[in-house]
């Protein structure tokens, strides 16, 4: 039983197109984030979301959205692909802490990783 | 600016050696800081979290160390084995929400 799943494991897309990577969680956690490990394997989050607060790495393009249809599902929507999007985006879950830092001091369970390829 | 560094980038061993991983980060104000192994081509798998009101955490085999005046922590791995190859990276959670990664320490061990 994956904790922390996402789908597709592998995207290849053409510029300019829209996509998805869906992210689901079961362990009952509160709190989901986006990862974007780049080919110099640099990992920088890009969203927190813990089901009434979104926090936005602000070097992220608006072209990205995240989308929660439910406490275990973070959906990534990303619109107008570049070539540099291609790169390794990963989910994650954790434990909130009901603090306002959203980033708190509870381990955080990663998926196995997308990784989108732009042609 | 908020950095974080690591050293060495890469690090072959053969088994059974005690080792140890530095992390370097510029500023001092963190909220905590997290050790992670990535296995090729899966996630991360969460390691040990030292809150920054922390000096070490243990678990097993490895522990941490967080000394934030000098902007420093460590990750002790003791009588390594072949299973403990992979990358380990270090993150550090700073107070105004930022989270930022080094790039990992590549770890071998030889059997």
């Amino acid at each position: 039983d994956t904790a922390v799943s996402q789908t597709p494991k592998y995207l290849v897309t053409q510029m300019g197109n829209d996509k998805s990577i869906k992210c689901e969680q079961n362990l009952g956690h509160d709190t989901m984030y986006w990862y974007k490990q780049d080919s110099k394997k640099f990992l920088k989050i890009m969203f927190s979301y813990n089901n009434k607060e979104l926090i936005i790495n602000e070097t992220v393009p608006n072209r990205f959205s995240p989308k929660s249809p439910d406490k275990a599902h973070l959906n990534l929507h990303i619109n107008s692909l570049e070539l540099g999007d291609s790169a390794v985006y990963f989910c994650a879950s954790s434990q909130d802490c009901g603090s306002r830092v959203t980033i708190c001091n509870q381990p955080q369970h990663f998926g196995d990783g997308t990784r989108l390829s732009i042609l | 600016k908020q950095e974080v560094t690591q050293i060495p980038a890469a690090l072959s061993v053969p088994e059974g050696e005690n080792l140890v991983l530095n992390c370097s980060f510029t500023d001092s104000a963190i909220y905590n800081l997290q050790w992670f192994r990535q296995d090729p081509g899966k996630g991360l798998t969460s390691l040990l979290l030292i809150q920054s009101s922390q000096r070490e955490q243990t678990s097993g085999r490895l522990n941490a160390s967080l000394d934030k005046s000098s902007g420093r922590s460590t990750l002790y791995i003791a009588a390594s084995q072949p299973g403990d190859s992979a990358t380990y990276l270090c993150a550090v959670v700073y107070n105004n929400n930022d989270m930022r990664f080094g790039a990992g320490t590549r770890l071998t061990v030889k059997p």
